[in-house]
């Protein structure tokens, strides 16, 4: 069964840093990984997809990293900003079958201080 | 931008009472999808629909759990006698499933909190 971990569990950074987030899987036999935001009470925002042949993502000031033989993915952000401040949610897709469901993390909660 | 959208933001019932959750997901998509998330835990898979039938459903969707498309857009979750464990975040997401960009890409809906009294 898939298990998707994320870390930390939480993370505070000042304005302007530059900070990377963690995931991890124990199936390393995935479709796609699919990072998220969430924002408190609120649905989940996509960020970046990445599939299984691909190595990277970049959106802005956002790139996300799938190394898939060893079931880790990062997500980079850059010269981070107050608005930054969110739960960030990394989700996979395993291989086989056509229902596309996914898997999430618990998450990150991040915190960019002004 | 196209959205999915879900309706009532928030719901509270009384335990044992039916409740019916909305969602219109993005035009166009073919694969329809409902998520729960009990709060500060991770957000689970719950049932995933194409073809107007239910193509995967996990352990907690149950026979009190039901999902139907009455019509072209909207795509409804139906709880037929709630508990108290009932209550968390449902999501509802959409999937173009065409070939082309973005076709293995879901896409949330707002939410809707059900709190089970």
């Amino acid at each position: 069964k898939q298990e998707v971990t994320q870390i930390p569990a939480a993370l505070s950074v000042p304005e302007g840093e530059n900070l990377v987030l963690n995931c991890s899987f124990t199936d390393s036999a995935i479709y796609n990984l699919q990072w998220f935001r969430q924002d408190p009470g609120k649905g989940l925002t996509s960020l970046l997809l990445i599939q299984s042949s691909q190595r990277e993502q970049t959106s802005g000031r956002l790139n996300a990293s799938l190394d898939k033989s060893s079931g880790r993915s990062t997500l980079y952000i850059a010269a981070s900003q107050p608005g930054d401040s969110a739960t960030y949610l990394c989700a996979v897709k395993n291989s086989g079958g056509s229902n596309y469901k996914l898997t999430f993390g618990k998450g990150t909660l991040l915190t960019v201080n002004p | 931008e196209p959205e999915v959208t879900q309706t009532p933001s928030h719901q509270v019932t009384q335990m044992g009472q039916e409740v019916i959750l909305r969602c219109v997901p993005i035009s166009n998509h073919l694969y329809f999808y409902w998520y729960r998330q009990i709060l500060g835990q991770k957000v689970e898979f719950l049932v995933s629909f194409y073809n107007n039938e239910i193509s995967e459903k996990s352990e907690i969707f149950d026979d009190q759990f039901s999902v139907e498309r009455p019509d072209g857009s909207n795509f409804t979750l139906k709880i037929r006698s709630t508990k108290l464990e009932d209550s968390a975040m449902y999501f509802c997401a959409s999937r173009p499933g065409l070939p082309g960009s973005g076709l293995n890409e879901q896409f949330f809906g707002p939410g809707t909190r059900l709190t089970v009294l």
